[in-house]
């Protein structure tokens, strides 16, 4: 069972120009979250959503950032006209749909390797 | 003040001690917790969710206070792969979203 891929794993955007990030999560999970970690801080919530629906974006900036989950495909999460402080390293997460049997407790989110964006 | 507390080391042990963390959170309504480690530049990984009656995995332990809103983390016998960051993590009841605290860095050696 693959894990949750992230691509690119870096990314380097002069100021001005789109980012494009992009997340698939593990086979069975259908929750996705997005979290950044500037440098030498802690992980900070963005955005969480489901298939086709955002159901919780408290977290996102309120300008240039935005995130989607299509029905085929995998998230995205778009930052345009990127500034030199959204340089950070941006990580998805996924979870399984409430209910599941197992261990696995429909709360414990897995994480992808991330992707470091660099904005010169 | 943070939502979720830690103290942010490092803690620097010899291999073999045991150490204890700890955290505290802010908000009485949150509902599940977890301890991840973080290794430097690397995603975070779930080491182990925490319940009310305490649980333990191999090493490792964790007990929960909801009274005191505190949380521990136990681990005996370090190894040097032990050494990584110990990010103390909430959520909230009603949303999925994880509350991370800023992390505490064990440092073990040989």
């Amino acid at each position: 069972n693959a894990g949750v891929m992230q691509n690119p794993r870096h990314l380097v955007r002069r100021r001005g120009q789109e980012a494009r990030l992009r997340c698939s999560p593990m086979k069975g999970h259908s929750h996705v979250y997005w979290y950044r970690q500037l440098p030498e801080e802690g992980l900070k919530f963005m955005v969480y959503l489901q298939k086709e629906n955002i159901i919780d974006e408290s977290g996102m900036p309120k300008e240039r950032f935005s995130a989607e989950f299509p029905k085929e495909g995998p998230s995205i999460l778009r930052i345009q006209q990127v500034v030199r402080g959204d340089s950070a390293a941006y990580f998805c997460a996924s979870s399984p749909q409430a209910g599941t049997s197992g261990r696995e407790s429909s709360y414990e989110q897995y994480f992808g390797p991330g992707t470091r964006l660099t904005v010169t | 003040r943070k939502e979720v507390e830690q103290d942010p080391g490092p803690f620097n042990v010899p291999e073999g001690a045991t150490v204890a963390f700890n955290c505290t959170y802010s908000n009485s309504a949150s509902q599940s917790f977890f301890w991840y480690r973080q290794d430097c530049r690397k995603e975070p990984k779930l080491l182990m969710s925490v319940y009310s009656s305490g649980n333990e995995d191999g090493r490792f332990t964790a007990q929960l206070n909801r009274a005191s809103q505190y949380i521990s983390l136990l681990i005996r016998d370090s190894k040097l792969s032990d050494s990584a960051t110990y990010l103390c993590v909430v959520t909230h009841t009603g949303f999925q979203k994880l509350v991370f605290g800023t992390g505490t860095r064990l440092l073990v050696s040989p």
